[in-house]
This record gives C-alpha cells, structure tokens and sequence, in this order.
C-alpha cells in the first residue's frame, strides 16, 4: 500500500521559509512522478510542481524562483521549499504520487 | 495557462438523482501524442482529494460506474448516474495535457 505523509511547521511568518517533507512508504520516490498540490481556502487547487523518478524537476512558473524541491532516496523522502512566503501563500498543501496517491494534507498559515 | 472553468460551482441534489457538471478549456487538451489528458478528482469531506476518472472516461479502479466523463477537445462533462450519500463533496476537473497543470474551480455537490 503506498502511504504519503506531509510533515512541517504550520505556521510560517511572512517572507520566512516553508518547508515541507513528504515521507513516502509502500513505493519507491526512483519510479513514477511525485509532486506537490495546494489547496487555498475556498475550493481554488494549485499544481506547485513536479520531481521526477530522477530528480529532474518541473515548477509552475506562477511561483517563478521561490520554489524548489529536492528529494533524500535513502530516506525515501522528498521536499518541498517555498521562499519569500506572503499571506497569500496560506493553504493545504498536499504531497502527490501524480494522481492515485495523495497524502492527508498539511494546512500552512502564514501570519505574523 | 489553461483555464478550465467548471459549472456550476455548486448543486444540491436528492440521493439517486443524476447530475452533469461541465468543463471547459481554453485551449484544446489534446496533446501530441493524441491523448487528452483531463482528469476528474473529487474531494469528500475531511478527506484528499482522490482521482476518479482518466483521460477523458476511463474510470480509476474500485470507482462505481454510475460515474462517467465524456467530452472531448475543449468541453468535458462528469455525470453522476444515481447519486449517493458518499457521492458529496468537491469535484474538480483538472487537466495534464499543457503546463502548468491547472484545474477547474470545483463544484460542491451536496444534498437537498
């Protein structure tokens, strides 16, 4: 069974850092397509980028240079950093094996 | 980007009633490899957001068959044969065919 779970602060003060891991068991982070999806209060859902089985990457431009994610193989991880965070920047953000598998979430509030 | 727009935003059904939401994209979501790569997720409540339905109309595993897609180019509707109680949530379309991958507003489906 393959299990994604998101771990990190919840609460990150604006222009800080957020950072995000996503812990993968059940199935290899070398083979398929992982990723991170936001969910912003309301319904509005967000494709923040994509890591590949080889570790190349794909970022959705409306992020432009805050984005980056990297990934740990031995641990079976991967993360995701978010610079230069705003209010706008609060949501639920989501770990994706690209598109069966989902984590559970973690919501992130940027507040001062 | 893309621009999916989903209608309606909301509908409020009786239990084994049937019901369409649209989608509509701003440019066509066939991609060069002649598939077209729109997806329908919904989000029940408390819970991630789980695929339905694959390029188009080819039904994810374990999905009941009430559910069905259809479409194609730039206009896509989910029809929900029969709706049951756990039918309700959020019911996103999203696309995969163009980056950034985008997605539709969501239609809240609850009951009457």
């Amino acid at each position: 069974e393959v299990h994604l779970q998101e771990s990190g602060p919840g609460l990150v003060k604006p222009s800080q850092s957020l950072s995000l891991t996503c812990s993968v068991t059940g199935f290899s982070i070398t083979s398929n397509y992982w990723g991170w999806i936001r969910k912003f209060p309301g319904n509005e859902m967000e494709w923040m980028g994509s890591i590949s089985y080889s570790g190349s990457t794909s970022y959705n431009p409306s992020l432009k240079s805050r984005v980056s994610f990297t990934r740990d193989t031995s641990k079976n991880q991967f993360f995701l950093q978010l610079n230069s965070v705003t209010t706008e920047d609060t949501a639920t953000y989501y770990c994706v094996r690209f598109w069966s598998y989902w984590g559970q979430g973690v919501m992130v509030t940027v507040s001062s | 980007d893309v621009v999916m727009t989903q209608t309606p935003p909301s509908l409020s059904v009786a239990i084994g009633q049937s019901v369409s939401i649209s989608c509509k994209s701003s440019q066509s979501l066939v991609a060069s490899d002649k598939n077209t790569y729109l997806n329908w997720l919904l989000q029940s409540p408390g819970r991630s957001p789980k695929r339905l339905i694959y390029q188009v109309s080819k039904l994810d595993s374990g999905v009941p068959d009430r559910f069905s897609g259809s479409g194609s180019e730039k206009d896509f509707t989910l029809k929900i044969s029969r709706v049951e109680a756990e039918d309700l949530g959020v019911y996103y379309c999203l696309q995969g065919t163009h980056l950034p991958w985008t997605f539709g507003g969501g239609t809240k489906l609850e009951l009457k």
